[in-house]
């Protein structure tokens, strides 16, 4: 079993960083590939980019140029770095846990962020 | 618009049966990447219900299965049941795309 939990600022204002961290509990942080994922509200979801304790990062192509997600397993936390967000970037943001075939067996709750001024 | 295409809605009564559909490309589904699919009920976050074409997660009914052909696959629910009501999501890995990939999801009604 595994519990995920976001947490972040609700509010960032357009052209700013979104910061979300994501704290990890239960199985170890060194077996999965630990994935940032989005919805829109009234939306579906979008795979953001994944971070696994080995460094190896995989981002969306159409997100790669403004995000970094890390996995610092000292304190078993996962990270996602967002720059210059727009309205668009609004979203409940998830954290999972990816396997090697990419299915996400475990989810955090989510955190809504909302981008405005 | 979502690569992985689902209807916007189903419906059906209870203890019947309904199927929802994903249709790809031969960059995702028809690459013979894996396949997994989620229940989204409101205002919760998703959950796995099957993974790897066909596999249900430990505590997922029997009510659920699901099978892919060429580049589509399908949700099948058997038995019908109120708690079934969700919005449902395939997903895949796109080769083309370079991304993973989810449907533009379905949501089940049940009447």
């Amino acid at each position: 079993q595994v519990q995920l939990q976001e947490s972040g600022p609700g509010l960032v204002k357009p052209s700013e960083t979104l910061s979300l961290s994501c704290n990890v509990a239960g199985e170890g942080i060194s077996r999965y590939y630990w994935t940032w994922i989005r919805q829109p509200p009234g939306k579906g979801l979008e795979w953001i980019g994944y971070s696994h304790y080995t460094g190896s990062t995989d981002y969306n192509p159409s997100l790669r140029s403004r995000i970094t997600i890390s996995v610092d397993t000292s304190i078993n936390q996962l990270s996602l770095n967002m720059n210059s967000v727009t309205a668009a970037d609004t979203a409940v943001y998830y954290c999972a846990s990816g396997s090697d075939t990419g299915h996400y067996m475990w989810w955090g709750r989510g955190t809504l962020v909302t981008v405005s001024s | 618009q979502s690569v992985l295409t689902q209807p916007p809605s189903v419906s059906g009564a209870p203890g019947q049966r309904v199927t929802i559909s994903c249709t790809g490309t031969s960059s995702n589904i028809g690459a013979f990447y894996a396949v997994h699919w989620y229940q989204q009920l409101p205002g919760t976050a998703p959950k796995l219900i099957i993974y790897d074409n066909n596999n249900r997660p430990s505590g997922v009914p029997d009510r659920f299965s699901a099978s892919k052909s060429g580049t589509s696959a399908s949700l099948a629910i058997t038995g019908l049941q109120d708690e079934d009501e969700a919005d449902y999501y395939c997903q895949a890995y796109d080769s083309r795309l370079g991304t993973y990939l989810f449907g533009s999801g379905t949501e089940l009604t049940v009447l």
